[in-house]
């Protein structure tokens, strides 16, 4: 099956820093990625979805400066958070759509992220 | 909007019986996918079965199966033979297709059913 990675899988750092989050589709070509925070023993919550070449659209209550999404090639997406706080710290999960035609969609999904702001 | 609503906050099995989580979701449209997804303690999410819903053939996978039933707008997983493995957080899933057939992909999920399988 399709694979998507993400680096780091964890990552610690000091309030006031940005943070930079890769995922990257690795055998196939992902025009559409998603990014998603999860809160322990929550659901997911879509933050954005990020397009190749063009700019992400953010969902409600997301704050484009704060987290800040590119998504330069069909296989990479980076998520940067800036000037980070403590309630930044949670679980980033990126999942990438498939580039096919059909009707066969489906999302693939990234290891996650756990990000700890001191 | 779509929502999705998993009414079973926590579910237990013992090894080797079957368990059934549940699933309704409310959508005004007509095209569209339901997934279940499983996230183990790892946290990957791990898809465990998908159904169209223009096709009335419940979808089945292994020991997987899902009851569609969509005019009462319901979805559940059916686990038969339940093992230690299958112990995860199970997540019911929406998308839309549009009218051309192709989706956005933007998934809606429930708010997940922690599955405990006892051996």
């Amino acid at each position: 099956g399709a694979v998507v990675s993400q680096h780091p899988s964890r990552v610690i750092c000091k309030s006031g820093t940005s943070v930079k989050i890769e995922c990257r589709s690795l055998d196939f070509q992902a025009t559409t990625m998603f990014w998603y925070r999860q809160f322990p023993k929550k659901s997911l919550m879509l933050m954005a979805t990020s397009n190749e070449g063009s700019k992400a659209t953010y969902e409600q209550g997301v704050e484009k400066d704060k987290f800040l999404i590119n998504h330069a090639s069909l296989t990479l997406s980076t998520l940067t958070v800036t000037s980070a706080h403590p309630e930044d710290s949670s679980f980033y999960i990126c999942s990438a759509r498939a580039r096919t035609t059909g009707y066969q969609e489906t999302q693939y999904f990234g290891p996650g992220t756990r990000l700890l702001v001191l | 909007a779509q929502t999705v609503t998993q009414s079973q906050p926590e579910m237990s099995v013992q090894e080797a019986e079957t368990v059934t989580l549940s699933c309704t979701y409310d959508t005004s449209e007509s095209n569209y996918y339901l997934f279940w997804y499983k996230q183990p303690p790892s946290r990957q999410m791990i898809l465990v079965i998908r159904q169209e819903a223009y096709k009335q053939q419940n979808a089945t996978e292994n020991r997987f199966s899902v009851n569609f039933q969509k005019a009462a707008k319901s979805f559940s997983l059916k686990i038969s033979d339940s093992q230690l493995g299958d112990t995860a957080m199970y997540f019911c899933a929406f998308m839309i297709l549009n009218a051309g057939g192709t989706s956005y992909g933007k998934l809606t999920f429930g708010q997940g059913t922690i599955l405990t399988v006892h051996p």
